[in-house]
């Protein structure tokens, strides 16, 4: 049963271009979303987080936006930089079982091209 | 900025044999977690440790599997009887409540 679900594997952008992954979840006790970055051989890498409250959450050139309704977030980044290239995992997390629950989708591969 | 360290950062066993992945996570988080990767496929939960105890395990956790947090500072991962398809990166995080997640850089358990 996956509950977090990253339909794109891949994903190519020009530099300076707006990039834009998608996540999709299932399970509505999920109230706290988080984007990390991965690079190859290092651990992922926190990059923002939204609350189930809100609908949008930016932090300089990373927005993510939430679609409770639709259960889908999004992470957009502008502008894209080569530097950006990396895998990047959605995560969906809520309170059970006495502790907090974290999960994760399957990664989209970021390619920014210069 | 405080970081979650794991070592070490590559082991390579022999089928069958105990290996022991070590982490330290940050030093005022509450809650620790154990995720593993294989191969290009998705990081997936394994178990979670809040107050001296396992609060959650995946399928994956079976009995060959084991937890500890020896002293207040380290927080490993046993696998008893390594099998072949138990390599993996494995990654070990911390967070304070409902925080962010901080992963380790992962130790890449190879088993031969």
């Amino acid at each position: 049963d996956q509950q977090v679900k990253q339909n794109s594997p891949s994903l190519s952008v020009q530099e300076g271009r707006i990039s834009i992954l998608n996540c999709d979840y299932t399970n509505s006790m999920f109230d706290y979303f988080l984007w990390y970055k991965k690079y190859p051989a290092e651990g992922p890498t926190f990059l923002i987080s939204i609350s189930s409250i809100k609908d949008k959450n930016e932090d300089g050139r990373f927005t993510v936006f939430l679609n409770k309704s639709a259960k889908h977030l999004s992470l957009h980044i502008v502008p894209s930089q080569p530097g950006d290239s990396a895998v990047y995992f959605c995560a969906a997390s809520a309170w059970a079982s006495g502790t907090y629950k974290y999960i994760f989708g399957t990664g989209t591969r970021l390619k920014v091209l210069a | 900025e405080p970081e979650v360290t794991q070592t070490p950062s590559h082991q390579v066993t022999q089928m069958g044999q105990e290996v022991i992945l070590r982490c330290v996570p940050i030093s005022n988080h509450l809650y620790f977690y154990w995720y593993r990767q294989i191969l290009g496929q998705k990081v997936e939960f394994l178990v979670s440790f809040y107050n001296n105890e396992i609060s959650e395990k995946s399928e994956i956790f079976d009995d060959q599997f084991s937890v500890e947090r020896p002293d207040g500072s380290n927080f490993t991962l046993k696998i008893r009887s390594t099998k072949l398809e138990d390599s993996a990166m494995y990654f070990c995080a911390s967070s304070f409540t409902d925080s962010p997640l901080h992963f380790g850089n992962g130790t890449r358990l190879t088993v031969t």
